[in-house]
């Protein structure tokens, strides 16, 4: 029952598009994106709920099918800054309140 | 925001023996959350630890390997216990608070287990 990621692994350049996708099978109130530099805790990037509502915070923005219980992670101009392994955390109807992480996605932003 | 400040952040054990790993936060939650991440892996939830009343365990996780304790809003425990090679892992404790948006989600540093 853990959420897809796909892909599971993305290099790109300096200033490079990305997309990451999360896929549920289950109903879901929200998703949570975090992402994850080696060593550190997960850090919050950003929260959708049910009502396909796009977010987004500098050059990173997310959307959320309700209906078809998709999120995807848009990186745009990514920076070096953003290596690390992204991951999707899913809150569902039925078992609110706690997460269940995505397999996550490893990203790589080469000079 | 929250601020986690869990400890030990890295122990190295032998096989038999227990270790139980502290979660502190500076303020109070309702729920604290306990999570497992095995090198290069994804997070699994191992149970969700409520003031009061007796953790929530996930499929897979049980009391007696992970007894946790919940004495007030602001602390919980989680002990790995008669410990065994397969328990090499990372153990994060997490909670989650009020955010502009809906509820956010923290984690601690992490306790890094070795287990030989």
């Amino acid at each position: 029952q853990q959420p897809v990621q796909s892909p599971q692994a993305v290099i790109l350049r300096e200033g490079e598009d990305a997309v990451i996708n999360c896929s549920s099978s289950k109903a879901l109130y929200s998703v949570h994106w975090y992402r994850q530099k080696h060593g550190e805790a997960p850090v919050f990037l950003m929260i959708l709920l049910k009502g396909g509502e796009q977010k987004g915070h500098e050059k990173i923005s997310a959307s959320f099918n309700e209906k078809k219980q998709q999120s995807s992670l848009y990186l745009t101009a990514s920076q070096l800054s953003y290596s690390g392994t992204y991951f999707c955390g899913t809150e569902r109807v039925d078992s609110s309140y706690k997460l269940i992480f995505g397999s996550g996605t490893r990203l790589l932003v080469r000079p | 925001s929250a601020v986690i400040s869990q400890k030990p952040s890295r122990d190295i054990c032998q096989r038999g023996t227990s270790l139980t790993i502290q979660c502190q936060v500076d303020s109070q939650v309702t729920m604290m959350f306990w999570y497992r991440q095995q090198p290069g892996q994804s997070l699994t939830l191992i149970a969700t630890a409520n003031q009061g009343s007796e953790a929530t365990y996930e499929s897979g996780f049980v009391i007696d390997k992970f007894p946790i304790s919940r004495p007030n809003l602001t602390f919980s425990t989680l002990t790995v216990s008669n410990m065994s090679p397969e328990d090499s892992s990372i153990y994060l404790c997490s909670v989650e608070v009020p955010g502009r948006a809906n509820t956010e989600a923290f984690f601690g540093q992490g306790t890094r287990l070795t287990v030989v």
